[in-house]
């Protein structure tokens, strides 16, 4: 089973800031990886698929980036809508999903 | 419009069973591998299964294998998730997900509003 490892688990910041959240895959996964975005009470949303495309009506301040085993979300100015849990997930051999990333308000 | 909506969830007791049902519309349902992916409350998200888009073949996380069984109508558009000898770590809330391609592995573009499943006595 490929595992799937976040960090951080929590991150504080402002609106305005640049963040950056990593995903580290047990083995590699190529480029199968996906980012979501999910706000308590709702479903996960696609953000980022194959490590690096903007899925369409996502923001242009999303992106992601990485191949292998290690992967990046960045969010390049947060916004209010943006604080939320992050969630990686690789489909190259099954799927499996990170522990999630709280982005918190600072 | 795509939609995905779950249904069957509920209130069990451990080692009973329990089957979930996912409605679907707005997409070719029968072109589309589909997944359940669940959420135990406060957790994190942990895929469960996949069926192919013909149905032919399905796919267990080791949680699931052996109790869980997934299967498809694609004359219905409509998704199954049959679970039996359920366990307390079985409580979670149980989201249906497209996956965006006909193979099984692809990331998941729509997801529905999940139906919460509570294993307890």
């Amino acid at each position: 089973d490929i595992q799937m490892t976040q960090s951080p688990s929590t991150l504080s910041a402002s609106v305005g800031d640049r963040v950056t959240i990593t995903c580290r895959a047990s083995q590699s996964i190529n480029n199968w990886l996906a980012w979501y975005q999910q706000k308590p009470g709702k479903a996960p949303k696609l953000l980022i698929y194959k490590a690096s495309n903007l899925e369409s009506g996502v923001p242009s301040r999303f992106s992601g980036s990485g191949s292998g085993t290690e992967f990046t979300l960045t969010i390049s100015s947060l916004q209010p809508d943006d604080f939320a849990t992050y969630y990686c997930q690789q489909y190259n051999s099954y799927s499996s999903f990170g522990q999630g990333t709280k982005l918190e308000i600072k | 419009e795509v939609q995905l909506l779950e249904s069957g969830g509920g209130l069990v007791q451990p080692g009973g069973s329990l089957r979930l049902s996912c409605t679907t519309s707005g997409f070719t349902f029968g072109n589309y591998a589909m997944s359940w992916v669940r959420q135990a409350p406060g957790k994190g998200l942990e895929w469960v299964s996949c069926i192919s888009a013909g149905g032919g073949s399905t796919y267990y996380a080791d949680s699931a294998k052996g109790r869980f069984t997934f299967s498809r109508d694609n004359s219905k558009n409509m998704l199954y998730l049959q679970m039996n000898s359920l366990r307390a770590e079985d409580t979670a809330v149980y989201y249906c997900a497209k996956t965006r391609h006909s193979s099984s592995w692809y990331e998941f573009d729509y997801w529905g509003q999940g139906t919460l499943v509570t294993v307890s006595s």
